[in-house]
């Protein structure tokens, strides 16, 4: 079974543009999470999704920050204008309702902003 | 608010046994589970705590007292592709899908 798809896997751009992460959940499952990970903060929940909607978005850092999820395939995590203290890896997840089951991570988006 | 804590690093030998503490303060709870990452990869799940007690998976077992706030990650017979960082994550009771992760605690398996 497919896993969990993000791309790109790295990104390199400067400052002030658009940078737009992508993120296919696992067939089935109705919950999908954005993370961000870097040494300082550790694994941050920025965003999340249950069947398309979001729930609960307090961990946006700012407005530069927005994602979306127009259909259950498919999520964007947009930053424009990016900064360099956004440079950080950018983790996708997703998991169904059952209580017991966890979230499963894809390989993530490995974000440098100059 | 929250708040999980583990120690930063633990080392250890090739072949013994470590455990791996997690203390937890949380607005309720719903559950805990441990991910083990490896440098530049993402979590994989490793095992997942709701009640008391023990939960045996081959060489990796998890503990979990929800009177204390408390689970322990024990690693067995200790290989070094076990190096990595284990994540400590505790879903919180007031909103289903979001977990909470610690800071992580990175691993050394020496030979």
């Amino acid at each position: 079974d497919a896993g969990v798809i993000q791309s790109p896997r790295h990104e390199v751009t400067e400052m002030g543009q658009e940078v737009t992460l992508r993120c296919k959940p696992i067939s089935g499952h109705d919950y999908l999470f954005w993370y961000r990970q870097t040494m300082m903060r550790g694994l941050e929940l920025l965003i999340y999704f249950n069947n398309n909607v979001p729930i609960d978005d307090s961990g946006m850092p700012e407005d530069r920050f927005s994602a979306k999820m127009p259909n259950a395939s498919f999520s964007t995590l947009k930053i424009q204008p990016s900064e360099p203290r956004d440079s950080a890896v950018y983790f996708c997840a997703s998991n169904n309702r059952a209580s017991n089951q966890p979230q499963h991570f894809g390989d993530g988006t490995r974000l440098s902003i100059l | 608010g929250q708040n999980i804590d583990q120690p930063t690093e633990m080392t250890a030998t090739e072949g013994a046994i470590v455990q791996i503490n997690c203390t937890y303060q949380t607005s309720g709870f719903n559950g805990l589970f441990w991910y083990q990452q490896h440098a530049g990869e993402a979590p994989t799940f490793l095992s997942y705590n709701v009640l008391d007690g023990l939960e045996e998976k081959g060489r990796f077992s998890s503990f979990l007292s929800r009177s204390k706030g408390y689970s322990y990650l024990l690693l067995k017979e200790l290989q070094m592709k076990d190096s990595a960082s284990y994540l400590c994550a505790v879903r919180v009771a007031d909103s289903w899908g979001k977990l909470q992760f610690g800071a992580g605690t990175q691993v050394v398996v020496t030979p």
